[in-house]
């Protein structure tokens, strides 16, 4: 069974810029999550999906963070304009309906803001 | 609001050592489920075990040991006999009404 793919894998921009990451979940799983990681810390929940539908963006920074889930499975996660405290690494995670407290992680975008 | 407590930052062991990492949660929920997830320096979280709060029972895989104490809102984790590829950040998280909520993570080195 494919895992969480995300891409890229790195990405190196100056302030001010935008990027954008990109995940696909794992075939079938209705949940996906986008996570920040500083280095250092655990990850933090930025937003979560069920289906296209947003269930949690209490922790995103919706001025310059968005993130959408069209038709339910891919997701794209935009930053514009970056800041300095925005380097992290970003992870993207699904879960299944049967198991929604069991995340899979994918490998993350490591960010680093110049 | 939830909380994850793991105090080690970082440990160093050698090889075949025993080693436990500890967790300390804070919640209001009477369920909630708690995690342990392992880190690599590849950057993939992976999923080691989850706990529901009504099952204390302690479990065992392998070399792998969880010790779930409601008593003391803990939810300790052992490898014994350690190994190299065992080096890795180790994670404890805690999940219920809110959003799951990590712990900020135990670095271990496990030196041969």
């Amino acid at each position: 069974e494919a895992g969480v793919a995300q891409s890229p894998r790195y990405k190196i921009i100056e302030k001010r810029q935008s990027v954008a990451f990109w995940c696909n979940p794992i075939s079938g799983h209705a949940t996906l999550y986008w996570y920040q990681q500083i280095l250092g810390q655990g990850p933090k929940l930025l937003i979560q999906f069920q289906n296209n539908g947003v269930v949690d963006d209490s922790q995103l920074p919706k001025d310059r963070f968005s993130a959408e889930r069209l038709k339910g499975v891919d997701s794209t996660l935009k930053i514009q304009p970056a800041k300095l405290e925005d380097s992290a690494v970003y992870l993207c995670a699904s879960s299944s309906r049967a198991e929604r407290e069991k995340l899979f992680f994918g490998s993350g975008t490591q960010l680093s803001v110049l | 609001a939830q909380k994850v407590t793991q105090a080690q930052t970082e440990i160093s062991v050698v090889e075949k050592e025993d080693v436990t990492l500890d967790c300390v949660y804070e919640t209001r929920d009477t369920t909630y489920y708690l995690f342990w997830y392992k880190q690599p320096p590849s950057g993939e979280l992976v999923f080691l075990i989850r706990r529901n709060s009504f099952d204390e029972q302690n479990e065992i895989s392998g070399r792998y040991s969880w010790n779930f104490q409601k008593s003391t809102s803990s939810f300790n984790f052992t490898i014994t006999a350690s190994q190299v590829v065992d080096s890795a950040v180790y994670f404890c998280a805690l999940g219920g009404s809110e959003k799951l909520v990590f712990g900020k993570g135990t670095k271990l080195t496990v030196n041969p």
